[in-house]
């Protein structure tokens, strides 16, 4: 599975749009970008995912370049809830493993 | 319906005993897995099973077993803790095929002193 690359800390305001990025510059055809979160100590959550075509559903949106080179998870109304460690994830499709980077630590600031 | 429970939530150990934490899931999945977490680090995948009576290795599974005797069960044993095991567990279940999103447990807080 590819590798991919966050920023391991960033901060946002309450009420604001966050944006997420991730870098997935070796990320094959059949593979898909997934992104889960954790709370702290809490199990990780799935978010969404996506091959090529933008995603949306009720917790986020996900932007992912036409290259596929790089995706952008969008968090659009922060909330303090919101405050956890994102983890972008390349994966194939039937693949039975996910692997976990470092992710990058949100903060949402009131 | 309560998706993936573990258990025990907490465990202290000394060094060299052991013991079995239990994943259980009631959605009927086939694919089940054991990752450690490490403090300040990501998920890392222990062992691993796609359907019932299978086990396969993960990216650390050294001084781990594991069993699956039944679908809905996934067994991790520890023969003889060590304080490098300690760690936070999770377990997690995927459906299997092509659906590929991972439902994960609460996890188990385990330190071996």
């Amino acid at each position: 599975d590819a590798k991919t690359t966050q920023p391991p800390s960033m901060d946002c305001a309450e009420g604001r749009a966050a944006n997420l990025p991730c870098n997935h510059s070796t990320i094959s055809g059949n593979e898909y970008v997934y992104w889960y979160r954790q709370i702290h100590s809490q199990g990780p959550q799935y978010i969404i995912h996506g091959l090529k075509n933008n995603e949306t559903n009720e917790m986020a949106s996900l932007i992912i370049t036409e290259d596929r080179k790089s995706s952008t998870l969008i968090l659009p109304h922060a909330t303090l809830r919101d405050t956890a460690v994102y983890y972008c994830i390349v994966k194939s499709q039937g693949a039975q493993k996910l692997v976990f980077g470092q992710g990058t630590r949100l903060t949402i600031n009131p | 319906n309560a998706g993936v429970t573990q258990t025990p939530k907490f465990r202290v150990l000394k060094t060299g005993q052991s013991m079995t934490l239990l994943c259980a899931q009631d959605m009927n999945h086939e694919y089940m897995y054991w990752y450690r977490q490490d403090p300040g680090m990501g998920l890392r995948l222990i062992h691993y099973s796609v359907g019932e009576g299978t086990t396969a290795k993960g990216e650390v599974p050294d001084g781990y077993n594991v069993s699956r005797l039944k679908k809905q069960n996934f067994l991790l044993g520890l023969e003889s803790a060590a304080p490098s095991q300690t760690s936070v567990y999770f377990c997690a279940t995927q459906r299997g095929g092509y659906s590929d999103t991972q439902y994960f447990g609460p996890g188990t807080r385990l330190t071996v002193l």
